[in-house]
């Protein structure tokens, strides 16, 4: 089945812990993206990649970091969370250059504390 | 910058109505614009895609038109069900950056 997946779904932490969300595409997708969703703001994109080794900002970068070694994984590294980092996080992918449609993970809500 | 806005942010509608949700953006210069649905706590799942170059594209009850030029979109939604009530996202890719709107939270009245 061709999915998104992210992991943890769920996770609370403390404020300076390094945590990292994975995500993984099994559609051969080029093009992967961070996004983060908060109430009255919508989502907004964090990161993205158009390919292995090529990534940019998006409009929310601070306070992120993320690597594309292989095709198929962005993952998403907080290397000191802070509470303002409270939110759901979406991870997607898409064909082409995102000239295509955009397949989302299940999100994951990180709560610091 | 590119901005997206989604009016209304809340629309309620009886049941069998049909209604079309509105998504405006500020640069034309996109490669295209893409409707999702999501469902309370949940992610988000693609309803229609439609390139710079085509006018709309259509999948059942569900009909969505760009006007580039003026910077529109439009979602139309026939003969609304109960189980169409979720907020409806449209995004933008301009330059291969994303850009969403805020959403409209439709709830259709059984």
């Amino acid at each position: 089945e061709a999915q998104v997946t992210q992991n943890p779904r769920y996770l609370i932490t403390v404020t300076g812990k390094k945590l990292t969300v994975t995500c993984s595409q099994n559609m051969n997708h080029e093009y992967m993206s961070w996004y983060r969703q908060d109430p009255g703001l919508g989502l907004r994109q964090i990161y993205y990649s158009m390919n292995v080794e090529v990534t940019d900002k998006g409009d929310v970068p601070e306070g992120y970091k993320v690597s594309r070694k292989e095709k198929r994984n962005f993952p998403l590294i907080l290397e000191s969370p802070s509470p303002n980092q409270t939110s759901l996080y979406f991870c997607a992918s898409t064909s082409g250059m995102a000239r295509n449609e955009q397949f989302f993970g299940p999100g994951t809500r990180l709560t610091v504390l | 910058k590119q901005e997206v806005t989604q009016i209304p942010a809340a629309l309620s509608v009886p049941e069998g109505e049909n209604l079309v949700l509105n998504c405006s953006f500020t640069d034309s210069a996109i490669y295209n614009l893409q409707w999702f649905r999501q469902d309370p706590g949940k992610g988000l799942t693609s309803l229609l895609l439609i390139q710079s170059s085509q006018r709309e594209q259509t999948s059942g009850r569900l009909n969505a038109s760009l006007d580039k030029s003026s910077g529109r979109s439009t979602l139309y939604i026939a003969a609304s069900q109960p189980g169409d009530s979720a907020t409806y996202l449209c995004a933008v890719n301009r330059d291969d950056k994303i850009i969403f709107g805020k959403g409209t939270r439709l709830h259709i009245l059984p």
